[in-house]
């Protein structure tokens, strides 16, 4: 079932901007990754940050999680025309461990 | 990471037959799969989840029936769609944990595209 929302649904940017974009969730979680999705493959694992943690940083990555507000934002720095992708949270619940994934955010980094 | 490999990548189909899928984990023992359903620009929604040697547990509004699940060892899990329709067509993608790793995250496969003529 899919638990999360993320806003934007899609983004533009121009390589060398950032990239920010929202998931929202609304049970409990024992953590929250992030994935992404090149265009008709598989997901890859970005980050994930546990319940009890606030912010995380992989290279030019960078993951916040509010649990009072059930929200996260992916920050993506100094983009590359290769990170074209699609990204997904997903919340994994603390009852039975499985991955809820949200709508998406595509995202179209221009050269 | 740990590597899933899914196979086939496409598969083309007449309306009625059946089509497996394979998910194998290949460098570790996957206790649990998922697979999941995914439609054009929509988000993945997860169909059953399978442990090694026993029944699968499908998610409310999957027929079971149709969507066979065997996960009959700790590195492959199968996923048979039966007697297949057009409005089966879609992407399928499954994912893997590893043996006590519930909480941590899960590797892909890279997808079946299964398209029903």
């Amino acid at each position: 079932s899919q638990q999360g929302e993320e806003d934007p649904q899609a983004l533009s940017i121009q390589e060398g901007e950032n990239a920010t974009m929202n998931c929202s969730y609304k049970t409990s979680i024992n953590n929250l990754q992030w994935y992404r999705q090149n265009s008709g493959r598989g997901l890859v694992h970005l980050i994930l940050i546990r319940s009890n943690e606030r912010e995380k940083h992989s290279g030019r990555l960078r993951v916040t999680l509010d649990t009072s507000k059930k929200s996260s934002s992916l920050l993506i720095t100094a983009s590359r025309a290769a990170d074209t992708a699609s990204y997904f949270c997903a919340t994994v619940s603390p009852m039975d461990y499985k991955l809820s994934f949200g709508a998406g955010t595509t995202v179209t980094v221009r050269a | 990471g740990a590597v899933v490999s899914q196979h086939p990548s496409r598969v083309i189909c007449k309306s009625g037959t059946s089509v497996k899928i394979e998910c194998r984990s290949l460098d570790f023992q996957a206790t649990t799969m998922f697979w999941y359903r995914q439609f054009p620009k929509k988000s993945l929604m997860l169909m059953a989840t399978s442990n090694e040697g026993s029944k699968a547990t499908y998610e409310q509004g999957v027929e079971k029936d149709k969507f066979l699940i065997n996960h009959a060892s700790l590195t492959l899990s199968t996923l048979t769609v039966t007697s297949a329709h057009p409005e089966d067509s879609s992407f399928y993608i499954c994912s893997a944990r590893g043996f006590g790793r519930t909480n941590t995250e899960a590797f892909f496969g890279q997808g079946t595209r299964l398209t029903v003529v």
